[in-house]
Formats: structure tokens, C-alpha cells, sequence
């Protein structure tokens, strides 16, 4: 059982460049999420998805976008990454009871020059 | 809409001091309250939970008690160890409505020998 798992850990992108985070999960959970957190903001929800072929927007969606074509994966797309998107990523995911715990990825560190 | 208001770090403590991280949150109804924490490095686990009014969570040493009539959740430990050093995340969920976790931003805190 290996919970949330993300890829890649660190990432250095060029203004403008594309590509995606992966996260997987391995706990049949129907409720996926990404944040992103930067210093003295705490988590910002990006995208959120109550199972597969349902996502929603979060706080902060510009520049993301997701798809949920499995219960396991939920990759989140940056379209043209821009400086405002270093940050860290974490992807997390758990049951749909209001108490259910959140299990979070490792996260993933991106960095746009 | 709903809010979570942590106080603001860093908190830095000595080993053995009482430890209060306080956590107000605004919300209609009643919903479940989380601590989150993150340790260096890390994604955020579940500490400890509440899932209604009255109810005090515990573990590995902390807890926090659900105040309905303050609105309330204030962690507590009575004896903090270096390693309790890690951010410190206030959060709650209501059952559906995509069931969002809505978090604070997050205190800081730091245990000196």
C-alpha cells in the first residue's frame, strides 16, 4: 500500500514550457486534490475531483488544468508555466465522509525561470 | 464562506514548555476540524480530529477540544520535544459539497533544547 505518490519530486522549468505532475493513489479514495504551497499562505486548493470524470476548480485554477479518467490518477497540467508557479505541489486524496482523513503525497518542487 | 484563522508563527519554545497553537474557524453549520502536521521536508499528516461539539481529540501527546460556543479548536501539548518542530495546519470539511478540506495558513513552530 503505498498511499499518494507523486512525480517527479523536483522540476526546473523555462517560462512558457509545459508538462504534468503525476499522482496516484492506491486506497480507491473517490476525492483527489491538488494544492500548492507558498510561504506565508498556507495550502491553496487548485483543482479538486469527487471521482472519476468529475473535476472542479478550486481557489486557484488559473494556469492548471486536471482530468480524472481513473479512481488512481489525477494528473494536473501546466499549460505555459509563468515565475508565479514555483511552488510546492501536493496532490492528496481520501473518502467522501466529512471526517475522512487526507492523505498527502510527498510533494513536488517547481521552480520557473 | 467558511475560514480557518490560526495564529501566526514562528512560535519557538524550549524543551518541556506548554505548547497552545490557537485556531478559530467561521463556518455555516457545524462542521469536522482537523490538525494537520508537517514535518521539514515532508506532506502534511493527520494529527488529530474532531467531528463534533465536545469532542476532544488526542494524539501522541496533543490534543484540542471542538468549542462550539467559541468557535474554536486550540491545539495543546502540556511537554514539547525538539522533535515536535514542524508546521502546524488548523482545517475543516463538511460532508459533501465536494467535501473540501478549507485550511489555516499554518504556524510554525520551533523547540529549542
Amino acid at each position: 500500500n503505498a498511499g499518494v505518490t507523486q512525480t517527479p519530486k523536483f522540476q526546473v522549468l523555462k517560462t512558457g514550457q509545459s508538462m504534468t505532475l503525476q499522482c496516484a493513489q492506491d486506497m480507491n479514495h473517490e476525492y483527489m486534490s491538488w494544492y500548492r504551497q507558498d510561504p506565508g499562505m498556507g495550502l491553496r486548493l487548485i483543482h479538486y475531483s469527487v471521482g472519476a470524470g468529475i473535476t472542479d476548480q478550486g481557489e486557484v485554477p488559473n494556469g492548471y488544468n486536471v482530468s480524472r479518467s481513473t479512481t488512481e490518477d489525477f494528473p494536473l497540467r501546466l499549460l505555459s508555466a509563468a515565475p508565479s508557479q514555483t511552488s510546492v505541489y501536493f496532490c492528496a486524496s481520501r473518502g467522501l465522509a466529512g471526517d475522512d482523513e487526507q492523505y498527502f503525497g510527498p510533494g513536488t518542487r517547481l521552480t520557473v525561470t | 464562506g467558511d475560514s480557518v484563522t490560526q495564529m501566526e508563527g514562528p512560535v519557538t519554545l524550549s524543551e518541556e514548555a506548554f505548547l497552545t497553537i490557537n485556531c478559530t474557524y467561521t463556518a455555516t453549520g457545524y462542521p469536522s476540524l482537523f490538525w494537520y502536521v508537517q514535518y521539514p521536508g515532508e506532506g502534511l499528516q493527520l494529527l488529530l480530529k474532531a467531528t463534533k461539539a465536545d469532542d476532544k481529540g488526542s494524539n501522541k501527546g496533543f490534543e484540542a477540544t471542538y468549542r462550539k460556543e467559541t468557535t474554536s479548536f486550540h491545539l495543546e501539548k502540556g511537554s514539547v520535544q525538539v522533535s515536535d518542530s514542524a508546521v502546524y495546519f488548523c482545517a475543516l470539511s463538511f460532508t459533501g459539497g465536494g467535501n473540501k478540506l478549507t485550511f489555516g495558513t499554518g504556524t510554525q513552530l520551533k523547540v529549542e533544547l
